[in-house]
């Protein structure tokens, strides 16, 4: 069992760039989480997706990012029009649909940096 | 929505002291988790407490939870360096019971 994958690991993108971050659940999950660590800080929640599904997009900033969750492939998280203040880690967990039984797993995470 | 609060944000410790990280939470959580994060590093399960009075322990590392007082407390008996990290305690919160974390702690232990 592969864990949670996410890619890339590190990003450099420059102001204006997209920025597209991937992440694959574990085998078996179905559900996706998505945070993001500033620098020093604690992790922030952004958005929880189904296949296919927004189930609670509370956390996401409402200009810029988007998120979706197809029937196939992995979650993406997309960030338009980067700016410095995206510089940050961006964690994805997932978790089977019995959500009490085990809790999260996470990825390693993808570290954003914005020149 | 759940507010998880943790203190103290920094804690440097001596080798072989003990302490206590403590996690207040605003409302009611089916459950709550502590984490473990080295720097540069993806978060690292610790443990789940499932109810009121809940007490779990691995090597020097005890998690307790009172869901009466709304608090949790990772106990560090005898601290070596490999603890060094910052702990994460986390509960189920929001409309769509999603993990909320704490502030973090983060510790570091002094030969």
């Amino acid at each position: 069992n592969a864990g949670v994958m996410q890619n890339p690991r590190h990003l450099v993108r420059r102001r204006g760039q997209e920025a597209r971050l991937r992440c694959s659940p574990m085998k078996g999950h179905s559900h996706v989480y998505w945070y993001r660590q500033l620098p020093e800080e604690g992790l922030k929640f952004m958005v929880y997706l189904q296949k296919e599904n927004i189930i609670d997009e509370s956390g996401m900033p409402k200009e810029r990012f988007s998120a979706e969750f197809p029937k196939e492939g992995p979650s993406i998280l997309r960030i338009q029009q980067v700016v410095r203040g995206d510089s940050a880690a961006y964690f994805c967990a997932s978790s089977p649909a019995d959500r009490w039984s085990g809790g999260y797993t996470f990825g390693s995470g993808t570290r954003l940096t914005v020149v | 929505e759940l507010k998880v609060e943790q203190n103290p944000l920094f804690l440097s410790m001596q080798e072989g002291k003990n302490y206590t990280i403590y996690c207040n939470y605003s409302t009611t959580s089916d459950r709550l988790y502590w984490y473990r994060q080295d720097p540069g590093k993806s978060l690292e399960s610790l443990f789940v407490l499932l109810s009121n009075g809940a007490v779990k322990q691995e090597g020097r590392l005890m998690a307790s939870l009172d869901t009466k007082a709304r608090l949790s407390t990772l106990h560090i008996t005898a601290a070596v360096h490999d603890l060094s990290a910052t702990y994460f305690c986390a509960g189920y919160g929001g409309a769509t019971n999603k993990l909320i974390f704490g502030t973090g702690t983060l510790l570091a232990v002094q030969p």
